[in-house]
Formats: structure tokens, C-alpha cells, sequence
């Protein structure tokens, strides 16, 4: 079965340092990989997604995610985090012959001025 | 913009009760969801709806059932409500293709008491 694995539940950071949140997923097959946000308060919104072409994809907000296929992994990075990047971030990934997607548990990012 | 609607934010039942959620999406999209959110534990979906009256178990579809009538309503419903279902519901909504997003509702917060 699939899954997907986020190791880092809860990270702190101040304003202006830089972040790397880790995902790993567990499927030998293509898929399709997604990263999403859910602010306080608000519904869950896509941050960029990745199914062909470039490993290294660009979303929005400055954030950025690299494709390694050789590690099964995802990662989400940020060079300079804001104190409105505070969010939960949730990895997805589904095998590209559904359109289910798997979550990982999620990471809470609070960030300090 | 996609817009996804639930109809209650925050629901209070007892158990035993019969208790339905409804979600509504103006995209005309094919796929619809719904999930659990748990801290801890991330997304787990319930049931997944790929065309009216066509449905899918998910991860966690024990205790619940679903009703696609239109296109564009997808209902949750809890049989005989218990303690164990109190948690965070969220509806979403995609185009078919799994490299889609999904389109997420602001939740409703079910307490079971």
C-alpha cells in the first residue's frame, strides 16, 4: 500500500531563517506529488505540484520542491520564511492511474518575528 | 475560482444520532471527497466520488456513507453518530486526472457528545 511519510511534526524557525521539510513516499510506480497548505483558520490550498518534466518545481509564496526519484522523496524548501508562512504543510502523492491522493501527517511551521 | 462549499462549520450531535454533511462545489468537477483530518494522523479519506451516484470506499469508510445524487452535492453521513467521529470534516473537489488538485471546503468541525 502506499504511504507517505512526513518525519518532522512540529518545526520552529525565525523569520528569515531557511526551511526544508522533508517527504518521503512509498511506491515503486510513476505518481504524481503534491504539496498543500493550510493556513490558520483557512481551507487546505495547493502550494505547487510535480508530475513530469523538471524535478525542481516552483509554487507559490517563494516555496519550492525538488523531485529526487532514486530517494522516493519530496522535499519542500524556503529560503527566507516570514512569520505568515506559520501553517500546517501536508505532502500528497497518488500513483498516476487514480485520482485518490495519499497525505502524509502533516508538519505545524510556526515561525517568530 | 473554485469554489467549495460546506454547510456547517462547526456541528454539535449526540450519539446515536443520524447526522448528514453536505458539500457543494460550482466547478463541475467529476471527483469529489470526503476526508477526516486528526492531528496527528493528517488527511484519511472516508469515500471518493467519481460521477453521480458512483462511489468509492476510501481508508476509513466504516461507520459512514455517501450520497452523490447531482453533480455538484456530495453528502456525508453518519449513521448512528459516535464519540470516535468527533473530528475536523473536509470536502473537496477535482477534475478528473490524477495529476488534478483537489479543491478544498473550510471544513466542518463535528463534536459527538
Amino acid at each position: 500500500a502506499q504511504s507517505v511519510s512526513q518525519h518532522n511534526h512540529h518545526v520552529i524557525l525565525s523569520e528569515a531563517a531557511s526551511l526544508e521539510l522533508g517527504c518521503n513516499y512509498s511506491y515503486g510506480g510513476t505518481v504524481n506529488l503534491f504539496w498543500y497548505v493550510q493556513y490558520p483558520g483557512q481551507h487546505l490550498q495547493l502550494l505547487l505540484k510535480y508530475f513530469s518534466g523538471d524535478p525542481l518545481v516552483k509554487g507559490i509564496k517563494g516555496f519550492e520542491a525538488e523531485f529526487i526519484k532514486s530517494k522516493f522523496s519530496f522535499n519542500l524548501r524556503k529560503p527566507s520564511v516570514q512569520w505568515s508562512d506559520t501553517a500546517e504543510y501536508f505532502c500528497a502523492v497518488n500513483a498516476r492511474n487514480t485520482d485518490k491522493l495519499i497525505f502524509g501527517t502533516g508538519t505545524r511551521l510556526q515561525v517568530f518575528p | 475560482d473554485v469554489k467549495v462549499t460546506q454547510s456547517s462549520r462547526y456541528l454539535v450531535k449526540r450519539t446515536g444520532e443520524k447526522v448528514f454533511l453536505e458539500c457543494v462545489q460550482d466547478m463541475d468537477h467529476e471527483n469529489m471527497f470526503w476526508y477526516r483530518q486528526d492531528p496527528g494522523l493528517g488527511l484519511r479519506l472516508i469515500y471518493f466520488s467519481y460521477d453521480v451516484k458512483m462511489k468509492e470506499k476510501g481508508d476509513i469508510p466504516e461507520g459512514y456513507s455517501v450520497s452523490r445524487e447531482k453533480k455538484e452535492r456530495f453528502s456525508l453521513i453518519l449513521e448512528s453518530a459516535s464519540t470516535n467521529q468527533t473530528s475536523m470534516y473536509l470536502c473537496a473537489s477535482s477534475s478528473q486526472g490524477a495529476y488534478q488538485p483537489q479543491h478544498f471546503g473550510d471544513g466542518t468541525r463535528l463534536s459527538i457528545l
